[in-house]
């Protein structure tokens, strides 16, 4: 238990689909983030989210649309996902914007 | 453009062995570095560093920081099967809500 839940573990879904990702924080943080990692390329930051409000959107296209209706919950909504999107998809938390971040255990996501 | 390269890619040691594990960095505004150690999923912090000289230890690991040569190393002694797992560094900028990671180490210790 790390502290920073995601489900679902994994997701499989096709082109044409749309889907959630949710990411759940019990640790009273105030900052919450969405990472994607690839094989073999560096965690690439796409948003932060502090005190439920968007902070950072880092040129990530509009196929992936974040939500944070409150400082523990955090969802990335997906849709019309293109193949080379599969990735693992990781959530994290953090007190504050300049503190170690937590993370969850991700979501598997491939892309059909 | 920043970037923080690790070093090397993938170590295959035997357990009781000493790691010595490599991260530099090109960056502008550095506020501080961490490393993180990835088993399965999630990456569990393990320091951040942001002085010069100063060892973090913790157990059989610990890590220091030159901010002259821009780089940190992780070190880990007496290793165990345990050990095995990707082992990411990442920098902090100041006035950015981004940590750069890099690529990782592929640690992997043998019975």
């Amino acid at each position: 238990e790390t502290g920073v839940t995601q489900t679902p573990r994994h997701l499989v879904m096709g082109m044409t689909n749309k889907k959630s990702l949710k990411c759940e924080q019990h640790l009273g943080h105030n900052a919450m983030y969405w990472y994607k990692q690839s094989a073999k390329k560096p965690l690439e930051l796409m948003f932060v989210y502090s005190l439920e409000e968007r902070v950072e959107n880092n040129s990530v296209p509009s196929r992936f649309s974040p939500e944070c209706p409150n400082s523990s919950h955090l969802f990335l909504h997906l849709h019309t996902l293109q193949p080379e999107d599969s990735a693992l998809y990781l959530c994290a938390s953090s007190q504050e914007e300049n503190s170690p971040l937590h993370f969850g255990n991700g979501t598997r996501l491939t892309v059909t | 453009e920043d970037k923080v390269v690790q070093s090397p890619l993938s170590l295959v040691v035997h357990e009781g062995d000493t790691v010595t594990l490599n991260c530099s960095y090109e960056v502008t505004n550095f506020r501080s570095l961490l490393w993180y150690k990835q088993e399965k999923k999630a990456p569990t912090f393990l320091f951040m560093l942001t002085s010069s000289g100063i060892e973090k230890k913790s157990g059989r690991l610990s890590s220091i920081l030159d901010k002259k040569e821009l780089f940190s190393i992780l070190n880990i002694t007496a290793t165990q099967t345990g050990d095995s797992a990707v082992y990411l560094c990442a920098v902090a900028l100041t006035g950015a809500n981004n940590l750069f990671f890099g690529t990782g180490t592929r640690l992997t210790v043998i019975p």
